[in-house]
């Protein structure tokens, strides 16, 4: 069964702080992996698609690797801003209709 | 666009009580889904759709009923809510089957059972 995992459940970091977040997943027999943006009460808003046979996508300050064979992502965020603060989700696409989601992070920059 | 839309916002429901729940999206996709979001476990996947008139359980389906009568709309159904089912329910919408293809996601309802 496919897991996802995402560490650390929440950060804190200054404003302009450079940072990574962390995506791991247990079967690599994945199409695709997507980083999401959640805002408290809202919904989610996809940030970076990395299709399997790739390796990152960069996306303005953001920048997303994939590893598969070590069962890794990261989601790196450069020269972080408030408006930066959200829950950043991972998720698996694994065919039919059924991402397959992490914990989440919950991200705050300090002004 | 409206993109995915859902209602209610919020609903509180007794034990017991039944209620749909409604999705609808304005980018005729084929394939729609319904997920549940409960504090520290991500979101797990109910049901979903990939056309009109075709339905498939998810992760997590027990308590929950999906029709997908048009390819606009997506109900979700709870015939009996218990507190088991309280929290947020997303619904979302993707074109195809592509792999570069990713989800549009409605703003969620929040449910309360109690």
């Amino acid at each position: 069964k496919q897991e996802v995992t995402q560490i650390p459940a929440a950060l804190s970091v200054p404003e302009g702080e450079n940072l990574v977040l962390n995506c791991s997943f247990t079967d690599s027999a994945i199409y695709n992996l997507q980083w999401f943006r959640q805002d408290p009460g809202k919904g989610l808003t996809s940030l970076l698609l990395i299709q399997s046979s790739q390796r990152e996508q960069t996306s303005g300050r953001l920048n997303a690797s994939l590893d598969k064979s070590s069962g890794r992502s990261t989601l790196y965020i450069a020269a972080s801003q408030p408006g930066d603060s959200a829950t950043y989700l991972c998720a698996v696409y694994r065919g039919g209709d059924k991402l397959i989601f992490g914990s989440g992070t919950r991200l705050l920059v300090r002004p | 666009n409206a993109g995915v839309t859902q209602t209610p916002k919020f609903q509180v429901l007794k034990t017991g009580q039944s209620m749909t729940l409604q999705c609808a999206q304005d980018m005729n996709h084929e394939y729609m889904s319904w997920y549940r979001q409960d504090p520290g476990m991500g979101l797990r996947l109910i049901h979903y759709s990939v056309g009109a008139g075709i339905t498939d359980q998810g992760e997590v389906p027990n308590g929950y009923n999906v029709s997908r009568s048009t390819t606009e709309d997506f109900p979700l159904r709870l015939l009996s809510a218990a507190p088991s089912q309280t929290s947020v329910y997303f619904c979302a919408s993707r074109s195809g089957t592509s792999v570069l293809e990713t989800q549009y996601f409605g703003p969620g309802t929040r449910l309360l059972v109690l």
